[in-house]
């Protein structure tokens, strides 16, 4: 079935460690996106990318990378320079960003910083 | 991109219908409304969208206000799966969806 893939579900992480969440979608999408969501709260815009080999930073964006070699993947690297990285990371593909821009979201991938 | 309003939170019966409201004042002529809603723990799912007419789809409907300013999000029959935060954002094609804190709509048998 076509659809978003998070992994890890669960993270858990030591302060000073670089993480990677992975996205993989096969819904052959352009545009891809990294949200997080802290208890009780929206969702935040880390990372975007409109097509391979391009991202834009997003509302909150410091202390988080990315990278898009590949259509379907889209893996985000929260750093040890992310103040409080412990929340909700949501990855979410669109057909385009230029459209009516449907989200699909993926399950998301807890991550704990101990 | 107009900013919403939404209540906090919102109680309905099972069976009956979930009427959601969304106030978007400033909304301009070329943005959307679109609703999200989250079930505990889950991604986001899409629901619908519109722009002026009202639209429906085998989830909702959506009622806008003729002068744009608010809109209404139903859901016929609720269910107690249907219990979710529920997200109303404005939005113009191209931009970024920016999520707020959404209504928590409980749905009680």
């Amino acid at each position: 079935d076509g659809g978003i893939t998070q992994s890890p579900k669960y993270l858990f992480r030591k302060e000073g460690q670089n993480v990677t969440l992975s996205c993989e979608q096969n819904l052959n999408h352009d545009a891809m996106y990294w949200y997080r969501q802290d208890p009780g709260q929206g969702l935040r815009l880390i990372y975007y990318s409109q097509i391979v080999n391009d991202f834009q930073k997003g509302d909150i964006a410091e202390g988080y990378s990315v990278s898009r070699e590949k259509k379907e993947s889209f893996p985000l690297t929260v750093t040890s320079a992310q103040k409080n990285p412990t929340a909700f990371y949501l990855c979410a593909s669109s057909i385009d960003s230029a459209g009516p821009g449907e989200l699909f979201f993926g399950e998301g991938s807890r991550l704990t910083v101990l | 991109d107009a900013k919403t309003t939404q209540p906090p939170s919102m109680d309905c019966a099972e069976g009956r219908a979930a009427n959601l409201p969304c106030n978007h004042s400033t909304i301009s002529g070329n943005e959307y409304v679109y609703w999200y809603r989250q079930i505990h723990s889950q991604g986001p799912q899409y629901i619908i969208h519109g722009l002026k007419n009202n639209e429906t789809n085998e989830m909702a409907s959506l009622i806008i206000t003729e002068d744009r300013k608010s809109s209404t999000l139903i859901l016929p029959h609720a269910t107690l799966r249907d219990t979710a935060v529920y997200y109303c954002i404005v939005r113009r094609y191209g931009n970024k969806l920016v999520f707020g804190a959404g209504t928590i709509l409980r749905v009680k048998s």
